[in-house]
Order: structure tokens, then C-alpha cells, then sequence
């Protein structure tokens, strides 16, 4: 089956700096990956997603980065903010599934 | 605010218990997914219905059960509890059949006594 990984546990960098938070997959022929952020005691919020026919795709001060050939993804937040403080996950789905594969997270902490 | 309501919020119970977790998806959304968090195990799907029907499942266990009603709210129903159970049992939903831009509701934290 498909799994889906995160290279770090934990982030931290300095408020204003720029965030690379990166994960890697395993399933080639999965066709559309979402990034989520999780605050303290509430639901995974939706931050971006991509498809596997697309390489970058950008949303307000993120970008999701796709590279099938390494199987690899990145979510990069620019001018990182203390709210921006969260665990982040990526999640996949392969073609014809049904349900999101999730990552274990990844903790960014901003620091003042 | 992602328009998909969870109740209750908190719930704890003793072991051999049953309960039932609700979920109302966005206004629009025919696909209601639960999802269980615990701390070693990450986000793991547990099943999916769309528009009534069950189409997916995941690691459910057959303690558990769910259900979709006409009106599109769903329940999650877990039964003979045990102490690792305990966990957030998260609703998603999203329009159609596929897991595409899944929206998900605030949880609900189960603990087992």
C-alpha cells in the first residue's frame, strides 16, 4: 500500500524567514497529494493540494512543489508568521482510491 | 471555520461502553470520511460514505460501525471499548466520490477509562 513520510519531525526558524517543510511518498502511481495544518486541539485545516499533472502550484504565501521522480513534495510558506506554528501533514491518494494516505507530521515553530 | 460540525466534542466512557459520534458535512458535500488521530498511529481512515452508501474502508475494526442518513449527517458508532480506543475521531467530507479537498470538522476526543 501507499505510505507517505515526512523527513523531520521538527521545524523552527525565525518569524519573517521563509519555511521548506518537505515529504516523501512511496505509491508512483498516486495522482493527488493535500497539505494540512493542525493547530493545537482542532481538525486539519486545508492548506493546498496538487496534482500529480502539475509540478507547482501556489497559494497565498504557500507553494507546494511536486517532483515524481524522486517521489517527493514541499510546502514552502514565505515571510513565516507565530501563527503559522502548527504540525503540518501531507497526505496522498492513489489513482481509484478512496481515502487520503497521511504523513506523521511535521511540528513548525516560529520563533519571535 | 471549515463548515463541517462534530459532537460532542469530549466524551469519556469506561471500558465494554458504546458510543456514537456525530458529523454534519459542509452544505453540499456527499462524501463524509472518519479518520482516528492517536499518538502513535497518526491520522489512519477508517471508512467512507457517499450519499448513504459505504464505498471505502479502512483499518475500522469491526467494534466499529458507521452510518450516513438521507439528510447526509453521519454516525460513527463504536462499541465494546477498550482503553485503545482512546484517540480524536475526526469527520471530513467533500463533494463527490474521491478523496479530493477533504474538509475536515474539529474532532471529537474520545477517552476509555
Amino acid at each position: 500500500g501507499e505510505s507517505v513520510g515526512l523527513h523531520l519531525p521538527t521545524l523552527s526558524v525565525q518569524e519573517g524567514d521563509n519555511s521548506i517543510i518537505n515529504c516523501a511518498y512511496s505509491n508512483s502511481a498516486s495522482d493527488y497529494f493535500i497539505w494540512y495544518k493542525q493547530e493545537s486541539g482542532k481538525g486539519p485545516q486545508f492548506i493546498i493540494d496538487i496534482r500529480s499533472n502539475m509540478d507547482k502550484r501556489q497559494g497565498q504565501r504557500v507553494t507546494v512543489l511536486l517532483n515524481k521522480t524522486v517521489k517527493h513534495l514541499s510546502l514552502q510558506i514565505a515571510a513565516t508568521q507565530p501563527g503559522d506554528s502548527a504540525v503540518y501533514f501531507c497526505a496522498g491518494q492513489g489513482t481509484g482510491r478512496r481515502a487520503l494516505t497521511f504523513g506523521s507530521g511535521t511540528r513548525l515553530q516560529v520563533q519571535p | 471555520d471549515s463548515g463541517v460540525t462534530q459532537t460532542p466534542k469530549h466524551l469519556i466512557t469506561a471500558t465494554g461502553q458504546r458510543v456514537t459520534l456525530r458529523c454534519s458535512p459542509r452544505s453540499g458535500d456527499l462524501s463524509v470520511y472518519w479518520y482516528q488521530q492517536s499518538l502513535d498511529q497518526g491520522l489512519q481512515f477508517l471508512i467512507q460514505y457517499y450519499n448513504g452508501e459505504e464505498r471505502a474502508k479502512g483499518n475500522i475494526l469491526e467494534r466499529f460501525s458507521a452510518q450516513q442518513f438521507p439528510d447526509l449527517h453521519s454516525e460513527l458508532n463504536l462499541s465494546s471499548l477498550e482503553l485503545g480506543d482512546s484517540a480524536l475521531y475526526f469527520c471530513a467530507s467533500s463533494v463527490g466520490l474521491g478523496a479530493y479537498e477533504q474538509y475536515f470538522g474539529p474532532g471529537t476526543r474520545l477517552t476509555v477509562t
